[in-house]
């Protein structure tokens, strides 16, 4: 089975700074999709950034970006130019290819707060 | 609105009582998922259907727990005979199936958090 780990359970940014998000996950498939969701207080989970395994340039995202690791399998989100409205917790998700296994394994996530 | 709806938002209810949730996926999206959160943890999959046909149940969907997707459209999440750690967001997700450029990325409701007293 796969999992996510998410050992930064907080994380503070002061405004206009970068941070950088960690994720880890372990899988025995090689072909594979990894996300970025971010969930804001009391609203719903919205898609922050997507990586295909297959690909080995990194997925950008206006201020976000990825650090892809496959061999590592690593994949962890950096924001730049940190604004207030980050403030969210973050999710790291990975979703098989295998059209067999279609669901979404979530990582416990981390809250980001951004400092004024 | 197009997105995902999720009814009721939010549901209080004594132990022991039946509660029932709604989930309407994006229209063409054929895939729908149930997933249960609790304060700061991720979503657990519960379980998923494409079209009517529910493909996968988690080993946390205990007989007390039944979902339904009728005619493939929208879905119930009924919990019977509810239990205080049945208390929960329960979110619903729906996605068109992955390939042809498609990462099969979800797309989440607001939810629909319970209370069991």
């Amino acid at each position: 089975a796969q999992t996510v780990t998410q050992s930064q359970p907080e994380m503070s940014v002061q405004e206009a700074e970068t941070v950088t998000l960690s994720c880890t996950y372990d899988t025995s498939e090689s072909d594979y999709y990894l996300f970025w969701y971010k969930q804001p207080p009391s609203r719903q989970m919205i898609l922050v950034i997507r990586q295909e395994a297959y690909k080995q340039q990194n997925a950008t995202e206006n201020r976000f970006s990825v650090n892809f690791q496959k061999a590592a399998k690593s994949f962890s989100l950096k924001i730049s130019d940190s604004q207030l409205g980050d403030a969210a917790m973050y999710f790291c998700a990975y979703r098989s290819a295998s059209g067999a296994n279609s669901k979404l394994t979530f990582g416990k996530g981390i809250t980001l707060s951004v400092r004024p | 609105d197009t997105g995902v709806s999720q009814d009721p938002r939010h549901k209080i209810t004594k132990r022991g009582q039946n509660v029932t949730f709604r989930c309407d996926p994006i229209s063409e999206h054929n895939r729908l998922y149930w997933y249960r959160q609790t304060l700061g943890q991720g979503p657990e999959f519960l379980t998923y259907f494409q079209n009517e046909a529910q493909l996968e149940k988690s080993r946390l969907l205990s007989d007390r727990f039944s979902a339904e997707r009728p005619k493939g459209s929208f879905s119930t999440l009924e919990i019977q005979r509810t239990e205080q750690g049945d208390s929960a967001m329960y979110l619903c997700a729906s996605s068109l199936g992955a390939g042809r450029g498609r990462t099969g990325e979800l797309f989440f409701g607001e939810g629909s958090r319970l209370t069991v007293l």
